[in-house]
Formats: structure tokens, C-alpha cells, sequence
């Protein structure tokens, strides 16, 4: 069966500090994987998708990257965080007829 | 493009008494639709989906949704609610492009005793 990993679970970091959350998928290969963020008492916004090794597409503008540097890797990356980086971040793959199943979440607290 | 409406941020309700959570999406073309739930600080788990066929799926923990064509709806329901089942719940279409989903923004479920 298909499984999906993120660490850490928690972190905390100071503004301009560097980021670096990894996701990996079991059981599966050549998934889509997408990384989503939750603002605190927002819903969910789609910050990065790719379909393949090395092809990322991004949703919307903003002081994060995203790499895939193997078919089942996808690493959401940061230079220097803001304080508005803080949220709670998503990875999901997508199995068949389109449904998504995401990981446990990475709880990002910029301080 | 699609568009997905939850049309409650909040709704309470005491524990055993029925509920429903309204969705409400808009599309050109036909769609799959879901119903995910988060408990916090938690990642989204799949309740139900519907992708054809009968208009009522039912999904895990003892909920339901009614697929209606006509008024663009699928709502969400249970008979009766458990304390458990207080969380966030996530209405989603997909149509996206490149197999993205379009998420409501969430309705969240507070049971009482």
C-alpha cells in the first residue's frame, strides 16, 4: 500500500533562517505531488505541483521554492523565511480519478 | 473554471443530532467530487468521493453525500453525530488542470454534549 511521509512534524525558525521540509511516497512511482499551506484559521492554498523528476510548477508568487530531485522526493525550500511563511504545510500525492492523499503536515512557526 | 462554495465556516451541533455540510461547486464539465476531513494538526483524510453512478456515496465514520447535477450540490450529512467527529471538513472538485483539486474553504464541525 501507498504511504506518504513529511519531516520534521514540528519546527520552529527564526526570520531569515533557511527551510528545508521533505516529503516522500511509498508504495507508488511517477505520482503527481503537490505541497499545500495552511495559514492558521485559513483553508488550504496550493503552493507547488509537479508531475515528473525536476518539473515543478508554481501556483502563485512567494519567498518559496520547490525541488524534486527523485520520482518519489519533493522538498519545499526557503533562503530566508518571513514570519509570514508560518502555517502548517501539506504534501499530497494523487492516486486514481484524481484523489489526493496527503501527508501528516509540518507545523512551520517563524519567530 | 471551477469553483467550490462551502456555504457554513461553522456549524454547531449537539452530539447525536443529525448534521449537514452544504458544497456547492461550479463547472463546465463533468467532475470528480470529494469530502476530506482534518482533525487538528492533522493531515486531510479522504471521507468519501463520488466519481459516477448512484448519486449517494456513502464513506467512512457513518457519513454520506447526495450528488445532485441539477442544483450543483454535494452535501455532506450523518444521522448522528459523535464528539469524534468534531473537526474541519474540506468540500473539493477536480478539473483543475494538470489533475489539481479545488478546495472550499472549509467548514468546521464543533459537536457539543
Amino acid at each position: 500500500s501507498q504511504t506518504i511521509h513529511q519531516w520534521p512534524a514540528t519546527l520552529v525558525q527564526p526570520v531569515g533562517s533557511p527551510l528545508s521540509l521533505e516529503c516522500t511516497v511509498e508504495g507508488t512511482s511517477n505520482p503527481n505531488l503537490y505541497w499545500y499551506r495552511q495559514a492558521a484559521g485559513r483553508g488550504l492554498q496550493l503552493l507547488f505541483y509537479s508531475v515528473g523528476i525536476g518539473q515543478i510548477s508554481s501556483e502563485v508568487p512567494q519567498n518559496l521554492s520547490a525541488s524534486r530531485p527523485q520520482d518519489r522526493q519533493f522538498i519545499l525550500s526557503s533562503k530566508k523565511l518571513l514570519l509570514s511563511d508560518s502555517g502548517f504545510y501539506l504534501c499530497a500525492w494523487r492516486g486514481l480519478t484524481d484523489t489526493q492523499y496527503f501527508g501528516p503536515g509540518t507545523r512551520l512557526t517563524v519567530l | 473554471a471551477q469553483s467550490v462554495t462551502q456555504l457554513d465556516s461553522q456549524v454547531p451541533v449537539f452530539e447525536e443530532a443529525p448534521v449537514e455540510l452544504r458544497c456547492n461547486y461550479s463547472s463546465s464539465v463533468s467532475v470528480y467530487l470529494f469530502w476530506y476531513v482534518q482533525y487538528p494538526n492533522q493531515g486531510l483524510q479522504l471521507l468519501l468521493k463520488y466519481l459516477s453512478g448512484s448519486t449517494l456515496v456513502k464513506g467512512i465514520n457513518g457519513f454520506e453525500a447526495e450528488f445532485n447535477k441539477s442544483q450543483t450540490s454535494f452535501h455532506l450529512r450523518k444521522p448522528s453525530v459523535h464528539i469524534s467527529d468534531t473537526a474541519e471538513y474540506f468540500c473539493a472538485v477536480s478539473g483543475g488542470g494538470y489533475n489539481k483539486l479545488i478546495f472550499g474553504a472549509g467548514t468546521r464541525l464543533a459537536v457539543h454534549p
